[in-house]
């Protein structure tokens, strides 16, 4: 039974244009999520958090939305560029869970 | 400040031995977690730490074991090793063990198991 659904395995994207990454979650316990970003044989590299008391919270070119109604958060890249192409690890927490749940991932290609 | 670092990143062992990883976490953190990533199932938490004391643990085997060390250093070991438990094994360190806190995780030891 997986907690954390990320269910588009792969995303293409032209340069400049914006990258929408899509997150589901079931355990209304989470209370906060995370975005990870992954290049192949190497360690998950954070990227972006948010508290479940906030709906927005925007770093740089990434913006990441939580609509805990419908228990549903996005990752937002733009402009998207070629180096942002890796796999996006959506992970969340709280409740019992002391640990971190993953999605199965999202691989980002960014066309020049 | 350094990162998390683990040791070796590469490993080959064959069926039946056993293993032992090794991770530093970043100075000042006290938790740390293992996590398997394998192509089918993902990342999988495999077990936290937090104070020398094991404060979480995933549904792994009991091959699957670990311990910290009063420095925080942590090493996870596998005993008795199967094909499946070949995988990339990530080590996260974070603050402290409860609440909303980033896991910062390490390269990896990737393990083949023949």
């Amino acid at each position: 039974d997986q907690q954390v659904k990320q269910n588009s395995p792969s995303l293409s994207v032209q340069e400049g244009r914006i990258s929408i990454l899509n997150c589901d979650y079931t355990n209304s316990m989470f209370d906060y999520f995370l975005w990870y970003k992954k290049y192949p044989a190497e360690g998950p590299t954070f990227l972006i958090s948010i508290s479940s008391i906030k709906d927005k919270n925007e770093d740089g070119r990434f913006t990441v939305f939580l609509n805990k109604s419908a228990k549903h958060l996005s990752l937002h890249i733009v402009p998207s560029q070629p180096g942002d192409s890796a796999v996006y690890f959506c992970a969340a927490s709280g409740g019992s869970q002391g640990n971190l749940i993953f999605g199965k991932g999202t691989k980002l290609s960014v066309k020049p | 400040k350094a990162g998390v670092t683990q040791t070796p990143r590469y490993l080959i062992k064959t069926r039946g031995q056993q293993v032992t990883l090794s991770c530093s976490p970043i100075s000042g953190h006290r938790s740390v977690s293992w996590y398997q990533q394998t192509p089918g199932q993902g990342l999988q938490f495999l077990f936290e730490y937090f104070s020398e004391t094991q404060r979480n643990k995933g549904n792994f085997p009991g091959r699957f074991s670990g311990r910290q060390f009063s420095n925080s250093r942590s090493e996870m070991n596998v005993s008795t090793l199967e094909l499946g438990d070949s995988a990339l094994y990530l080590c996260a360190s974070s603050l402290a063990s409860i609440g909303q806190e980033t896991q910062y995780f390490g390269p990896g030891t990737r393990l083949l198991v023949l």
